[in-house]
């Protein structure tokens, strides 16, 4: 099984900056890799696949790149909407298939 | 617009069965996509449950293969989930998802339902 992991836990950004969150996979997934947006209580979004392309309709400030073990998920200019839990998960292995535990951002 | 809809009992007796139901709006369950289950325990991450086709054709995580069974309902438009030998373990929010590739029992989730939380406890 494929392990992924993202960090930082809990990323503190003030509005207006940038924020890059990692996804690391413990063997290559290629470019099968997404991102997820969750607010509470809700489910969660694809924001991002093929650990590039943004997903329909998303805006333009969140941007997904790496390939192999290492990803990122760069959301360029914080607006208070985007205070969320991320998380990546890998297509290319399954089953199972694995989820990232997440990244957490929130307003610094 | 398509959209998924979670239901079942929000609460269930440890070593009993958990019984959900996805029905599926503005689509028709036969064309062509799989469609799966997800679960996330409180404050934790996700975890893929398994995918059905229309056909009947089933895909289950190897780690709770044993205990969960995917049956789909072409008439009603619906899929559902039981899971078996229930713990506290398995308490967590049950979401019903789609696949975003045609015929990929498994890939990137572009449409979720809202979620139902399952709680197991006596």
């Amino acid at each position: 099984e494929i392990v992924m992991t993202q960090s930082p836990a809990t990323l503190s950004v003030s509005p207006g900056e940038r924020a890059t969150l990692s996804c690391r996979a413990s063997q290559s997934v290629s470019s099968n890799l997404a991102w997820y947006q969750q607010k509470p209580g809700q489910a969660p979004r694809l924001l991002i696949y093929g650990a590039s392309t943004r997903a329909t309709g998303i805006p333009a400030r969140f941007s997904g790149s790496g390939s192999g073990t290492e990803f990122t998920l760069t959301i360029s200019s914080l607006q208070s909407e985007d205070f969320a839990v991320y998380y990546c998960q890998q297509y290319n292995n399954w089953p199972p298939g694995t989820f990232g535990g997440g990244t957490k951002v929130e307003i610094k | 617009q398509v959209q998924l809809q979670e239901s079942g009992p929000g609460l269930v007796k440890p070593s009993e069965t958990l019984s959900l139901t996805c029905a599926v709006s503005g689509y028709s369950i036969s064309s062509g996509y799989y469609w799966g289950w997800i679960r996330q325990p409180p404050g934790k991450g996700l975890e893929w449950i398994g995918s059905i086709y229309h056909s009947g054709s089933t895909y289950y995580n190897p780690s709770l293969k044993s205990r969960v069974t995917i049956s789909v309902d072409t008439s009603k438009n619906q899929f559902s989930l039981k899971l078996s030998s229930v713990t506290a373990a398995d308490t967590a929010v049950y979401y019903c998802a789609r696949p975003g590739r045609w015929l990929q029992p498994y890939w990137y989730f572009d449409l979720w339902g809202r979620g139902t939380l399952v709680t197991v406890s006596s």
